[in-house]
């Protein structure tokens, strides 16, 4: 099983400041199966980025992400305030199919 | 609109048993595979299961492997997951998730329910 690990555990930053999340894999993932997800109080997930690069629907272009093999990153280019969530890295493939980071937590 | 409306929770003791329901809406439901993901209280994510489209792949966290059961009923656009031998680490909101996988090369959840939460306890 691909063990995901997030860091930091809770990052504090200012409006307008850049974030930076990371999340390391214990084996090399393709970076198709390398996706984020923002949590928000009392809200389902949603995803944000898919296939490590991909902004999903909606999603605003200051959030970004990138990454190979097993390092990867989200970036959150000039924050505002309702950036402020629970942010996870997820990754298909293999057993089990899907396995989640144990979030980073921003506070804005 | 795409919706999932994720139902059945509640209180139950050890060793009980649950039914949770996720009723689909706005899509091509048999054509999608969903899961189930839980979240215990102040803790992060944690897929448990896995159902195919047509129902026949499945697949299981460690966790609760032989304890649970996921089904789904096409014909209602509708996905269950039984649990039985419930214990309080299953305490948890409990959400239905589509897989959505764009030229099947992308594999991610893109919709989400609410939630229905668990809590199991003497």
């Amino acid at each position: 099983e691909i063990v995901l690990t997030q860091s930091p555990g809770t990052l504090s930053l200012s409006p307008g400041e850049r974030a930076t999340l990371s999340c390391s894999a214990s084996q090399s993932v393709s970076t198709s199966y390398l996706n984020w997800y923002q949590q928000k109080p009392g809200q389902p997930p949603r995803v944000i980025i898919f296939g490590t690069f991909n902004r999903a629907t909606g999603i605003p272009d200051r959030f970004s992400g990138t990454g190979a093999g097993t390092g990867f990153s989200l970036t959150i280019s000039s924050l505002e305030p309702e950036d402020s969530a629970v942010y996870f890295c997820q990754q298909y493939g293999g057993s089990p199919p899907y396995n989640f980071g144990q979030g980073t937590k921003l506070e804005i | 609109e795409v919706q999932l409306v994720d139902s059945g929770g509640g209180w139950v003791q050890p060793g009980g048993s649950l039914r949770l329901s996720c009723a689909a809406s706005g899509f091509a439901f048999s054509g999608d595979a969903m899961n189930w993901v839980r979240q215990a209280p102040g803790k992060g994510l944690e897929w448990v299961a896995y159902i195919s489209g047509s129902g026949t792949t499945k697949y299981y966290a460690d966790s609760v492997r032989g304890r649970f059961t996921i089904s789904r009923d096409n014909a209602k656009n509708s996905v269950y997951l039984q649990m039985n031998s419930l214990t309080a680490e299953d305490t948890a909101v409990y959400y239905c998730a589509r897989e959505d996988h764009p030229a099947r090369y992308y594999y991610y959840m893109d919709v989400w329910g609410k939630g229905t939460t668990v809590t199991v306890s003497s």
